[in-house]
């Protein structure tokens, strides 16, 4: 398979846990993002890697949040001390161009 | 800052019926337009593009969408929606390198 793949797909943590999730993008794109998405909401721009450096992170993420991309093709990204209003759709995407392919996400639920 | 705006949160239609969508971007700059397509189930997919030329833009499954760049506009069409057309629907704009979505119009089309 070429496509984005995520891991977990689901991720059940109590509140103040920690928490990483991983993404293996297609290989040949040095591009890769991540994204929240909420109920009734599309996709919302979290961070961004040009190979393994981190472009953009979007002024709306915490100091909790983190994201790495260590050799340019996997990426994580890290929810410390997770709150209730983590819970979402963590997504992945890679392009290698202009267009985004995006992986299955890891549902995330704090409770 | 830039950001995507669809009109239409909730569509339903029957099988036939003409479909447009509305969508409108806020970015002074040059633009790459997106509308992507999650069915239920499924992975966000590039349903088509625009990045320069002909406004008028072809994509998979029947649909199209025309750029009017005078009205920050990216409207998507079909002129017969199917029932395996139910799905939710995001526009997208890159613009500065960050991909930023629209809150997504759900499309339920009546058999």
């Amino acid at each position: 398979d070429t496509g984005v793949s995520q891991n977990p797909r689901h991720k059940i943590t109590k509140r103040g846990q920690n928490v990483t999730f991983r993404c293996d993008p297609i290989s040949e794109h040095n591009r890769l993002y991540w994204y929240r998405q909420t109920l009734g909401q599309g996709p919302e721009f979290l961070t961004y890697f040009q190979n393994e450096a981190q472009l953009e992170k979007s002024r709306l993420l915490s100091d909790r949040f983190s994201a790495e991309r260590p050799k340019g093709s996997f990426s994580t990204l890290e929810i410390q001390r997770t709150e209730q209003g983590d819970s979402a759709m963590y997504l992945c995407a890679s392009s290698g161009g202009e267009k985004l392919f995006f992986g299955s996400g890891t549902q995330l639920s704090v409770l | 800052a830039q950001s995507v705006s669809q009109h239409n949160h909730h569509v339903i239609l029957s099988e036939a019926a003409s479909l447009e969508l509305g969508c409108n971007y806020s970015y002074g700059g040059t633009v790459n337009l997106f509308w992507y397509v999650q069915y239920p189930g499924q992975h966000l997919q590039l349903l088509l593009k625009y990045f320069s030329g002909d406004p008028l833009v072809k994509g998979i499954k029947g649909f199209e969408a025309e750029f009017i760049k005078s009205k920050f506009s990216f409207n998507l069409r079909k002129p017969s929606v199917q029932w395996s057309d139910t799905a939710e629907y995001f526009c997208a704009v890159n613009a500065d390198d960050k991909i930023i979505f629209g809150k997504g119009t759900r499309l339920h089309i009546l058999p």
